[in-house]
């Protein structure tokens, strides 16, 4: 099972970043998003599609379609400059990545 | 506050062994599945291996099956991996994560892997 990220996004702080992770009928699947910084753990952003740890703000959205789930941070910060993983468990593969999304805000 | 600290990396030959350690704190280890994630220079994340909270299943990647060991010891509440028969293209940064419902809910800081001549 494959997964396809756009490989970066650049953007101005306030603005909102939109994530795209493509895979065939990824509805089908729980998607989660972590976000990764030189040096430091990854940080889980979001679970099953939608659902946000505790401690994640609200400007972190997301949402599915068919082929496709969307990770959405709204009023984008300089902290929220990161790169991002789409992540589902598929039951030939188990877990998967996506390929990644750089995050840069200008 | 839940902390995972991974330790063991090092530079390595090609065809050598390692073995990689996940100290946890901050929540009940034995009830957790746990796991190991690795991330090449300039590249994706990529799944190693999985086991159970009771370390009974564990579950590796094709490309690490047989050649890679996940462990735990719940009594020190610790996480192991060790890596046999190393290739140049196992280099990365290995990170350990808690497993929950599929996805990993808390990671490490990650240790880093040199397999190198």
């Amino acid at each position: 099972y494959v997964l396809t990220q756009s490989p970066s996004v650049s953007l101005a702080p306030g603005q909102t970043a939109k994530i795209t992770c493509g895979g065939n009928d990824i509805r089908s699947k729980s998607v989660h998003w972590y976000q990764l910084k030189p040096g430091q753990a990854p940080v889980l952003v979001l679970h099953h599609d939608r659902d946000r740890p505790s401690g994640i703000p609200e400007r972190f959205s997301g949402s599915t379609s068919r082929n496709t789930a969307t990770l959405t941070i709204t009023s984008v910060e300089i902290g929220d400059e990161a790169d991002y993983f789409c992540h589902v468990w598929d039951n030939n593969s188990y877990h998967v990545f996506g390929t990644g999304t750089r995050v840069t805000v200008l | 506050e839940v902390q995972l600290l991974e330790s063991g990396g090092d530079l390595v030959h090609p065809g050598g062994s390692l073995r990689l350690s996940c100290a946890a704190s901050g929540f009940s280890f034995n009830f957790y599945a746990m796991s190991w994630v690795r991330q090449s220079p300039g590249k994706g994340l990529e799944w190693v291996a999985s086991v159970s909270g009771d370390g009974r299943n564990t579950h590796y990647a094709d490309s690490m099956k047989g050649r890679f060991t996940i462990s735990r010891d719940n009594s020190n509440s610790t996480l192991y991996l060790r890596m046999n028969s190393v290739r140049a293209e196992d280099t990365a940064v290995y990170f350990c994560a808690s497993t929950t419902a599929g996805y990993f809910d808390y990671w490490g800081p990650g240790t880093l892997v040199t397999v190198s001549s």
